[in-house]
């Protein structure tokens, strides 16, 4: 069974640009949660999608925004890129929520 | 909201020796993870604690629960250098939003 799927592994960006994050979540999880990991800050979660719709949301400002489609594919997108942007973007998927969370290789993003 | 409060941050350890590292949280949690993290990889989920009393236990890590006290804690017994990793503890409510503590960084040296 496959585990969940991001791309691009690794991002470069520049200040001020928009980069669009994707997540395939393990075959039949319909949840699907964001995180930011960094030095600084450590793991933040930024939202949760449950059948296409924003269940959850964490405390991170409107720039940051995200989707789920039909087959439970979910994107993020961060618009406007600032330098404390750069972090490991992590997504993880689980089947209807409220179970163990399986969470992919992440998405490394660095802004310039 | 909930907060999740981790300790130590890191931790230097000899291999054959025993610690724990402790996890406190400021609200109800229906459920308490444990996670490991390798260097520049994702998260591997390794417990995952429901109720009051709960110990679960894989190979030389253990894990607890007192929710009365709001504490998990993570045994290690007899290290070995494969365990070298940071160690999250996360609580969530009813939901996927987990809040993360701050991770404890393990090195066990010969």
């Amino acid at each position: 069974k496959a585990g969940v799927t991001q791309t691009p592994r690794y991002l470069i960006k520049t200040r001020g640009q928009q980069v669009t994050l994707s997540c395939s979540p393990i075959s039949g999880h319909r949840s699907v949660s964001w995180y930011q990991q960094t030095p600084g800050q450590g793991l933040q979660f930024l939202f949760e999608y449950f059948s296409e719709t924003q269940r959850n949301k964490g405390n991170f400002p409107g720039r940051f925004s995200g989707r789920q489609f039909s087959n439970s594919r979910s994107e993020m997108n961060v618009s406007t890129l600032e330098l404390g942007d750069s972090a490991l973007y992590l997504c993880a998927s689980s089947l209807t929520g409220g179970q163990p969370q399986h969470f992919g290789d992440g998405t490394r993003l660095s802004i310039l | 909201e909930l907060k999740v409060e981790q300790n130590p941050l890191f931790l230097s350890m000899q291999e054959g020796k025993n610690y724990t590292i402790y996890c406190n949280y400021s609200t109800t949690s229906d459920r308490l993870y444990w996670y490991r993290q390798d260097p520049g990889k994702s998260l591997e989920s390794l417990f995952v604690l429901l109720s009051n009393g709960a110990v679960k236990q894989e190979g030389r890590l253990m894990a607890s629960l007192d929710t009365k006290a709001r504490l998990s804690t993570l045994h290690i017994t007899a290290a070995v250098h494969d365990l070298s990793a940071t160690y999250f503890c996360a609580g969530a409510g009813n939901t996927d939003k987990l809040i993360f503590g701050t991770g404890t960084r393990l090195q066990v040296f010969p």
